[in-house]
């Protein structure tokens, strides 16, 4: 079986410019997460759904952040206007049911640099 | 204050040895506790689960919660090579809305 996909892997752009990261989760799976990695802050939870529709988004650090889950196969993160310090390894993970013991699967993330 | 704090080492053994990694916490709220191991450049993978106190053991892999003392653990023992990895403590409350420490950084020298 596929796992979770996510594209582009690298991504380099300048300031300012918008950003789309694409994310395919494992077929049949409920729950789709939106994770933002850096040194500083480590793993954050930016964002989830279920069913495609968005449960949680308090760790969207700003309005320039938008998620969306147009059907049960795909979501995009989106950043616009980019800045710098946007500048970090975002990882998309997927699960099936609610449950604290179903494990997230992980892609293996988008890396994003913002000149 | 973090939630969830991890010292993010590196933590350097050699092979054989046994490991020794911890995360402790401020919510008294979380009851659920994973470890995830994350491989260079991939994402971080499900390692251990473990609902409330008490011990778990899977082969060579321990995983351990103190709630009184909002301190868990996980042991490595024989350690390989290919245990070298970043190791991410998670918790949650309820649900799957996952809490990260910061990782900790594992190398096992041959």
């Amino acid at each position: 079986d596929a796992g979770v996909i996510q594209s582009p892997r690298h991504e380099v752009t300048e300031m300012g410019q918008e950003v789309t990261l694409r994310c395919k989760p494992i077929s049949g799976h409920d729950y789709l997460f939106w994770y933002r990695q850096t040194m500083m802050r480590g793993l954050e939870l930016l964002i989830y759904f279920n069913n495609n529709v968005p449960i949680d988004d308090s760790g969207m650090p700003e309005d320039r952040f938008s998620a969306k889950m147009p059907n049960a196969s795909f979501s995009t993160l989106k950043i616009q206007p980019s800045e710098p310090r946007d500048s970090a390894v975002y990882f998309c993970a997927s699960t099936l049911g609610g449950r604290s013991n179903q494990p997230q699967h992980f892609g293996d993330g988008t890396r994003l640099s913002i000149l | 204050q973090k939630e969830v704090e991890q010292d993010p080492g590196p933590l350097s053994v050699p092979e054989g040895a046994i490991v020794s990694l911890n995360c402790t916490y401020s919510n008294s709220a979380f009851q659920y506790f994973m470890w995830y191991r994350q491989y260079s450049r991939k994402g971080p993978e499900l390692l251990m689960y473990t609902y409330s106190s008490g011990n778990k053991e899977d082969g060579r892999f321990t995983a351990q919660v103190d709630k009184s003392s909002k301190y868990i653990s996980l042991f490595i023992r024989d350690s390989q090579p290919s245990d070298s990895a970043t190791y991410l403590c998670a918790m949650s409350k309820y649900g799957n809305k996952l809490v990260f420490g910061a990782g900790t950084i594992l190398r096992v020298k041959s």
